[in-house]
């Protein structure tokens, strides 16, 4: 079964600072895509990063990247100069069934504190 | 352009009645999806959509949940009776093609009472 874990309910950080938020997975394909969504209030999710695992080069998307160990199949979202806007749930997404089916974490719901 | 759109925003039935909830893609999107998102949870997928027919459908849970989409492009998924454990958000998505990134509707809240 492909699987994904994000072991932190809740991360808190200051604003201008920076988090990292966790995720694991697990699977037995070799090439595959994995994704970072944010969820805020509206329910509208949004992605926000995703990194090819056939590209050794981390992920970034201005103030977010990711730190991919495909080895350890850990795909961890860094958000650095937090700001209040990024409040939101972050959930880690990594397909499963069919290819095109997204597999979500239980999420990560992050406050930023002024 | 316009988003993704799904009406209602908010639905209210009660135990045993039948509901449709309708997602209007993001024009040209010829991939679609719905998932239900419980409350604390992660979306959990139901159906994929490629064109008019459903590619994958192992997300749904019983013969209750059914989806259409007879044109390849609204999609109704159409709830019997209804349980309160039906009870979730139920969100739905479009991509250019199966396996690009997926832009999300703000989804239907479902209550059972």
């Amino acid at each position: 079964a492909q699987t994904v874990t994000q072991s932190q309910p809740e991360m808190s950080v200051q604003e201008a600072e920076t988090v990292t938020l966790s995720c694991t997975y697990d699977t037995s394909e070799s090439d595959y895509y994995l994704f970072w969504y944010k969820q805020p209030p509206s329910r509208q999710m949004i992605l926000v990063i995703r990194q090819e695992a056939y590209k050794q080069q981390n992920a970034t998307e201005n103030r977010f990247s990711v730190n991919f160990q495909k080895a350890a199949k850990s795909f961890s979202l860094k958000i650095s100069d937090s700001q209040l806007g990024d409040a939101a749930m972050y959930f880690c997404a990594f397909p499963g069934g069919s290819g095109y089916a997204l597999n979500f974490g239980k999420g990560t719901s992050l406050l930023v504190t002024p | 352009g316009a988003g993704v759109s799904q009406t209602p925003s908010n639905k209210v039935t009660e135990k045993g009645k039948y509901v449709e909830l309708r997602c209007d893609p993001i024009s040209g999107h010829t991939a679609l999806y719905w998932y239900r998102q419980s409350l604390g949870q992660g979306p959990e997928f139901l159906i994929y959509f490629q064109g008019t027919g459903a590619a994958d459908d192992s997300g749904l849970p019983n013969d209750r949940f059914f989806a259409v989409r007879p044109e390849g492009s609204v999609s109704t998924l159409k709830i019997q009776r209804t349980e309160r454990g039906d009870s979730a958000v139920y969100l739905c998505a479009s991509s250019l093609i199966g396996g690009s990134p997926l832009h999300f509707g703000n989804g239907t809240r479902l209550t059972v009472t």
